[in-house]
């Protein structure tokens, strides 16, 4: 079964750009989250999708928004970037039945670098 | 809402020497709890999880940890170090938000080091 397909693995925009991220979940998986990983502020949950439709979202600005598509496919977006918004992007993928041990399978993450 | 506390944001243990990596957590209520380990250039990779029954939990490479309710901790250990080993551990609690919605709370990673 393949993982969590994360891209593109590495960006480089200029500040006011705006950029869009893009999740395949595993097979089956209906929820998606999604976290920004930075060294100082480490792994920060910033929304999380499942059926299409929002259930949790951390916090982030407005300019941090996400979509879910009917195959399960994610998409994050990050409007007028600013240089703190550098980051490793991580999608993380779970069958989302509402269990709580149910675990986050993880992609390989999109370096954003905001010049 | 729950938080995770590792103590340690860098331990440095030596080939063959038990490594132990500490998770304390903040919960009013029985939590889920998880370790997950990631290499460089990569995303997190769930190493176990404690959900209920037994309290010692083994994981993949080796690895284990063990709830103590009353020291409310879930610490990773592996009595043995392999250069593998090296990565970023982090400890995670499942949080309720809401009805049957959960989401991960992290704690900010411990860098192992493994020297020769």
């Amino acid at each position: 079964k393949a993982g969590v397909t994360q891209t593109p693995r590495y960006l480089i925009k200029t500040r006011g750009q705006q950029v869009t991220l893009s999740c395949s979940p595993i097979s089956g998986h209906r929820s998606v989250s999604w976290y920004q990983q930075t060294p100082g502020q480490g792994l920060q949950f910033l929304f999380e999708y499942f059926s299409e439709t929002q259930r949790n979202k951390g916090n982030f600005p407005g300019r941090f928004s996400g979509r879910q598509f009917s195959n399960s496919r994610s998409e994050m977006n990050v409007s007028t970037l600013e240089l703190g918004d550098s980051a490793l992007y991580l999608c993380a993928s779970s069958l989302g039945t509402g269990n709580s041990n149910s675990p986050l399978h993880f992609g390989n993450g999109t370096r954003l670098t905001v010049t | 809402a729950q938080s995770v506390t590792q103590l340690g944001s860098h331990v440095s243990v030596s080939e063959g020497a038990l490594v132990l990596l500490r998770c304390n957590y903040s919960s009013s209520v029985p939590p889920y709890l998880f370790w997950y380990v990631q290499y460089p250039n990569q995303g997190l990779q769930l190493l176990l999880k404690y959900t209920t029954g037994a309290t010692l939990v083994k994981g993949i490479n080796g690895f284990e940890a063990e709830f103590k309710k009353s020291e409310t901790s879930f610490h990773l250990t592996k009595p043995s170090a392999h250069m593998s080993d090296a990565a970023e551990y982090f400890c995670a609690v499942s949080e309720n938000s809401g009805g049957s919605n959960y989401k991960l709370t992290f704690g900010k990673g411990t860098l192992l080091t493994v020297n020769p």
